[in-house]
């Protein structure tokens, strides 16, 4: 399994863009990036997943360069409700019984 | 739409009882799971099943017993518990492996004294 590294924390203010970075330096072809968000006393919602290049929904926007050795998380315009610890993923496509394991995230604190 | 239901959300027990956790989900998902959050520890993989009749074990299956009798359900037992048992219990579901995501529940809150 490709190990991931993500920053502890960080903070920003309403209003600004955040990028969170994974670092994610084994991984494999088969391999997709997922990112997962949690709420306290939620359990974890999925956000987005790519491959490659770049992938955009209404939550998040997903950048992954060529190497694939890392990604980064990018999340428009935060409000407070953003607050959360979010979650960098390794997921094998191929791997017919893979499991999700997760780190400890990162947890973002967007303060007024 | 429901998802996924856990019951019940929280529970105190004393050391040695015996209890089971129920995930009820309602999306027709092959695949389902049960972690356990504890502080700064992250998830961790308890059990998961790959279809009805099914169970494998995960990082932590110590103390831990499941069955998958109905496609929609997932118990989680414990036989004997444990102070280390203390923790927040999530349970998710999937329609496939890994590369699909995830629908969690929102946790069982389980205290051993």
């Amino acid at each position: 399994l490709a190990k991931t590294t993500q920053p502890i924390s960080m903070d920003s203010y309403e209003g600004q863009e955040v990028n969170i970075t994974c670092s994610h330096n084994n991984i494999a072809t088969n391999d997709y990036i997922t990112w997962y968000q949690q709420f306290p006393s939620q359990g974890p919602r999925f956000i987005i997943q790519g491959y490659k290049t770049k992938v955009t929904n209404e939550v998040a926007s997903l950048f992954i360069p060529a190497d694939r050795k890392s990604s980064t998380l990018s999340l428009p315009r935060v409000s407070l409700s953003d607050t959360a610890v979010y979650y960098c993923l390794v997921v094998n496509l191929n791997s017919g019984y893979s499991t999700l394991t997760f780190g400890k995230g990162t947890m973002l604190l967007v303060s007024p | 739409n429901a998802g996924v239901t856990q019951t019940p959300k929280f529970r105190v027990l004393k050391t040695g009882q015996s209890m089971t956790l129920l995930c009820a989900q309602d999306m027709n998902h092959e695949y389902m799971y049960w972690y356990r959050q504890d502080p700064g520890m992250g998830l961790r993989l308890i059990h998961y099943s790959v279809g009805e009749g099914t169970t494998a074990k995960g990082e932590v299956p110590d103390g831990y017993n499941v069955s998958r009798l109905k496609k929609q359900n997932f118990l989680l037992g414990l036989e004997s518990a444990a102070p280390s048992q203390t923790s927040v219990y999530f349970c998710a579901s999937s329609q496939g492996p890994g590369s699909y995501g995830y629908t969690f529940g929102s946790g069982t809150r389980l205290t051993v004294v």
